[in-house]
C-alpha cells in the first residue's frame, strides 16, 4: 500500500492564482482531511469528509475548496491564492466505524509559497 | 469545546535520559487521546493512542503515555532517549464518538537530543 499521496510536495503561486492540491489514499479510509500547519502551529483542519460525496468544514475553510467523488480522492482547491495562504498542506485518511480506531494517516505535504 | 495543551514549546534532552512530554486536554467526555510525531519533512505518525481501558498504553519506538483523567493529562514518556528521537510531536484529542474527524492537535513541542 502507497498509503497517503499527495501532489505536488512543492509549489510557489503568484497571488491570485488558483491550483488545486492532489490526495489519494489506497487504504480504503472512508475518512479524509485536509489540514495547514503554520511555523510554530499545530495542524488546522480546513476540510473534512466521511465518505464519497459528503464534505464538512473545518476551522478554517475560507478561500479553500474540496470535493470527494471517490472514497479515493480528496483534492483541494485554492481559488485567488493570497499570502496567508503560505504554508505546509496535509492530507490525512482514517478508517471510523463502531469499532474503528481513528487514528489518522498522513501524506507527506505539500509545501505552498504565495507571492 | 475540545482543547489541546502542550505547555513546552521546545525540549532538549541528553542522549539516553529520560524523556516526558506534556500534554493537557479540555473535554467534557472521555477523550480519545494521540500523539503523532513529526521528522523534518515528513508527515505525522501515530506513536499511541488511548480510547478506553488501560491507562499505560504503549506505542512504537519505545514510547509510552499515561491517561489521567484527574489531571485532564496524557503525557508522553520514555525511557532512554536515541539521537533517532529527535522530532516534533504533537498531542491530539478526539471527540467521544466521532474520534475520527474534528481531532484537536495541540500546538506541538520540538525535541532536540544532545550527545
Amino acid at each position: 500500500n502507497a498509503g497517503v499521496t499527495q501532489t505536488p510536495k512543492f509549489r510557489i503561486l503568484k497571488i491570485g492564482q488558483s491550483m488545486t492540491l492532489q490526495c489519494t489514499q489506497d487504504m480504503n479510509h472512508n475518512y479524509m482531511y485536509w489540514y495547514r500547519q503554520d511555523p510554530g502551529m499545530g495542524l488546522k483542519l480546513i476540510y473534512y469528509s466521511v465518505g464519497a460525496g459528503i464534505t464538512d468544514k473545518g476551522e478554517v475553510p475560507n478561500g479553500y475548496n474540496v470535493s470527494r467523488s471517490t472514497t479515493e480522492d480528496f483534492p483541494l482547491r485554492l481559488e485567488l491564492a493570497a499570502p496567508s495562504q503560505t504554508s505546509v498542506y496535509f492530507c490525512a485518511s482514517s478508517y471510523s466505524s463502531s469499532g474503528g480506531s481513528y487514528e489518522q494517516y498522513f501524506g507527506p505535504g505539500t509545501r505552498l509559497t504565495v507571492t | 469545546a475540545q482543547s489541546v495543551t502542550q505547555p513546552d514549546i521546545h525540549i532538549t534532552v541528553s542522549e539516553g535520559a529520560s524523556l516526558e512530554l506534556r500534554c493537557n486536554y479540555s473535554y467534557g467526555a472521555t477523550p480519545y487521546l494521540f500523539w503523532y510525531v513529526q521528522s523534518p519533512g515528513q508527515g505525522l505518525q501515530l506513536l499511541l493512542k488511548y480510547f478506553s481501558g488501560d491507562t499505560l498504553v504503549q506505542g512504537i519506538k519505545g514510547f509510552e503515555a499515561e491517561f489521567k483523567r484527574s489531571q485532564s493529562s496524557f503525557n508522553l514518556r520514555k525511557p532512554s532517549v536515541h539521537w533517532s528521537d529527535a522530532a516534533e510531536y504533537f498531542c491530539a484529542v478526539g471527540a467521544g464518538n466521532t474520534g475520527g474527524f474534528k481531532t484537536i492537535f495541540g500546538a506541538g513541542t520540538r525535541l532536540f537530543v544532545k550527545a
